[in-house]
């Protein structure tokens, strides 16, 4: 059974870079796509973006110029930067694993990240 | 920029059947953008219910469908139980290696 776990700082200062790492446990990442979706207290999911095992990527654009992310197949992790941090960025965020057909299937239990000083 | 639009809530029987839809601001949705739906209960992470507009991911039960209703994707629930009780999200693939999530349909079993 495949496991995602996320880990990071659960507080981030504004203007500052968010920086999460997601662990996948029981099974391979090769052939999938590896992908970050937030969802804001009380609100929707946001897409992210996401990180393919050979390292190629592809963000949100409303996001895109902020987004980093980066693949450690040796380690099963991928990992997510965010730079210039605000309260609006205050979320929890969720690592999932995508495969064909837009199905995001295999979920961490998501890690919420505040945004304050 | 697209959006993806849901109802915000839906009321239903126990027992009864309800269908959810997924459309977009501009636009009709057709299986190119492989719907997908998934149910999210409150403090948990999202649980991939439908993929590829039809296909039941395993464990789902068969009360739950997906389909494109006119120009929208569908979720419809056949007898409802008290467990369906939560908020639905559909996600729309637009190309390019984007995916875009609707708003969320919060269904009240009653």
């Amino acid at each position: 059974q495949v496991q995602l776990q996320e880990s990071g700082p659960g507080l981030v200062k504004p203007s500052e870079t968010l920086s999460l790492t997601c662990t996948v446990s029981g099974g391979s990442m090769s052939d999938y796509y590896w992908t970050w979706i937030r969802q804001p207290p009380g609100k929707e999911l946001e897409w992210m973006g996401y990180i393919y095992y050979s390292g190629s990527t592809n963000s949100n654009p409303s996001l895109k110029s902020r987004v980093t992310m980066s693949v450690d197949t040796s380690k099963n992790q991928f990992s997510l930067r965010l730079t210039s941090v605000s309260a609006a960025d205050t979320a929890k965020y969720y690592c999932a694993r995508s495969g064909e057909s837009n199905l995001f299937d295999y979920w961490g239990q998501g890690i919420l990240v505040t945004v304050s000083s | 920029q697209t959006v993806v639009t849901q109802e915000p809530s839906f009321s239903v029987s126990p027992g009864g059947t309800v269908t959810l839809t997924c459309g977009l601001s501009s636009g009709s949705v057709s299986t190119g953008h492989y719907p997908s739906w998934y149910q999210q209960t409150p403090g948990q992470a999202p649980r991939a219910l439908i993929h590829n507009t039809y296909t039941r991911s395993s464990g789902v039960p068969d009360r739950f469908s997906g389909s494109i209703l006119g120009n929208k994707a569908a979720l419809t629930i056949t007898g409802a139980q008290a467990d369906d009780e939560c908020t639905y999200y559909c996600a729309l693939y637009l190309g390019r290696g984007f995916s875009v999530f609707g708003g969320g349909t919060r269904v009240t079993v009653l």
